[in-house]
């Protein structure tokens, strides 16, 4: 059974500082998904990782992906408040079709 | 362009009712699915179907039934709804698995049910 994890499941943080959220993965996967979700809202997607050692950026988000080691981080830099949201990191088994599987999400506050 | 759509946002329902949540995409994509989210759970997937015509069990299908209409709907039916079933779903699209597809999953906005 394939198991998701995120870790830090919360996170408070002051702007301007810089963050790693951590996703790690317990079975062989072909891709790798994040996700933004703002309270009370849809998700939307952010990247979709490939391969081993792709890398993705978008604005202060910069996402990779560690295939050997079963990991993927989204990094945080100077973070602004529009960023608060909820993160989430799902994976999509090899040779198991459509399926993704999400992990816990990493809630992110970012003050003023 | 509406993407993914569904019905209703919000609904109550008292145990052993019935209900069923609507979803319809404008993508043309092959691909759909239903997941629940409780708090501190991320998503679990309830069903999906992988192209118009088939449908498949994902991590919690107890309790639920679904009906691949066509290629835009898919829908989720709560035959008799139980308090354990309160939660937010969520419908979302994808094109089908394989080759240079990037297999990325857009959502619906949500139904929040409360089972009383």
């Amino acid at each position: 059974e394939l198991k998701v994890e995120q870790n830090p499941l919360f996170l408070s943080m002051q702007e301007g500082k810089n963050y790693t959220i951590y996703c790690n993965y317990s079975t062989t996967s072909d891709r790798l998904y994040w996700y933004r979700q703002d309270p009370g809202k849809s998700l939307e997607s952010l990247f979709v990782l490939l391969s081993n050692g792709a890398v993705k950026q978008e604005g202060r988000l910069m996402a990779s992906l560690d295939t050997k080691a079963r990991l993927s981080t989204l990094h945080i830099t100077a973070a602004v408040h529009d960023l608060s949201a909820t993160y989430f990191c799902a994976v999509r088994v090899h040779n198991a079709g459509n399926m993704l599987t999400f992990g816990g999400g990493t809630r992110l506050m970012v003050k003023p | 362009n509406a993407g993914v759509t569904q019905t209703p946002k919000f609904q109550v329902l008292k145990t052993g009712q019935s209900m069923t949540l609507q979803c319809a995409q404008d993508m043309n994509h092959n691909s759909m699915y239903w997941y629940r989210q409780d708090p501190g759970m991320g998503l679990r997937l309830i069903y999906y179907s992988a192209s118009e015509g088939t449908t498949d069990k994902g991590e919690v299908p107890n309790g639920y039934n679904v009906s691949r209409l066509n290629k835009r709907e898919f829908s989720l039916r709560l035959e008799s709804a139980a308090p354990s079933q309160t939660s937010v779903y969520f419908c979302a699209s994808s094109e089908r698995w394989g080759g240079d597809t990037t297999g990325e999953l857009f959502f619906g906005e949500g139904s929040r049910l409360t089972v009383l």
